[in-house]
């Protein structure tokens, strides 16, 4: 499983966009790369997933350069609900349970009023 | 909701006891998981089953006991737990071999042994 490394914390304010580096030297060309988010005691949730280039959806944006070692998680104008904790991980693309997902410390994303 | 329900959401229970925790997926996945997440630490894998059966047992405790009756639900049997074992446990599912759209993950039970 390719290792990933991303910031403890990052702090922000209302309104702003946030940006989320993860480094992933050793991913292998069948994987993907997958960001959930986790507020406290909750289970963590699917946010945003992609392979190469760029991907967006309702929540977010995914920035994915050629050489796939490092990605980008863009939030648009966040809000005091966006501040939770934010994993970026490496998936082999077939899924399911031979992928076993192994999670990090992640990182802690506070937003100020 | 997201698909993954757990039961109950809150447990307390004695160092003596015998409980079980459940989890129920809706969303036709043929692979099931538990995790444990203790106060500020990554979460850990517990349990992987696939198709029903076991896959992977991440050096757990025999205090520990996983079921799997059927690909819809998944059990955590718990007895003689210690303090230390007080953690958020999550299920999570996913299905094996189609396109990946990541995990999805039960909102948990909070488990305080006394």
């Amino acid at each position: 499983l390719a290792k990933t490394t991303q910031p403890i914390s990052m702090d922000s304010y209302e309104g702003q966009e946030v940006n989320i580096t993860c480094s992933h030297n050793n991913i292998a060309t069948n994987d993907y790369i997958t960001w959930y988010q986790q507020f406290p005691s909750q289970g963590p949730r699917f946010i945003i997933q992609g392979y190469k280039t760029k991907v967006t959806n309702e929540v977010a944006s995914l920035f994915i350069p050629a050489d796939r070692k490092s990605s980008t998680l863009s939030l648009p104008r966040v809000s005091l609900s966006d501040t939770a904790v934010y994993y970026c991980l490496v998936e082999a693309g077939y899924g399911g349970a031979t992928n076993k997902l192994i999670f990090g410390t992640g990182t802690l994303l506070a937003v100020q009023p | 909701e997201t698909g993954v329900t757990q039961t109950p959401r809150h447990l307390v229970m004695g160092m003596t006891n015998k409980k079980s925790l459940k989890c129920e997926q809706h969303l036709g996945h043929n692979a099931m998981y538990w995790y444990k997440q203790s106060a500020k630490k990554p979460l850990e894998l517990m349990f992987v089953y696939s198709l029903e059966e076991r896959v992977e047992n991440n050096s757990v405790p025999s205090r520990f006991s996983p079921e799997c009756p059927n690909s819809s639900h998944l059990f955590l049997h718990l007895h003689t737990l210690q303090p230390e074992d007080s953690a958020l446990y999550l299920c999570a599912s996913s299905q094996e071999g189609t396109a990946n759209y990541g995990y999805t993950f039960g909102s948990g039970t909070r488990l305080t042994v006394v």
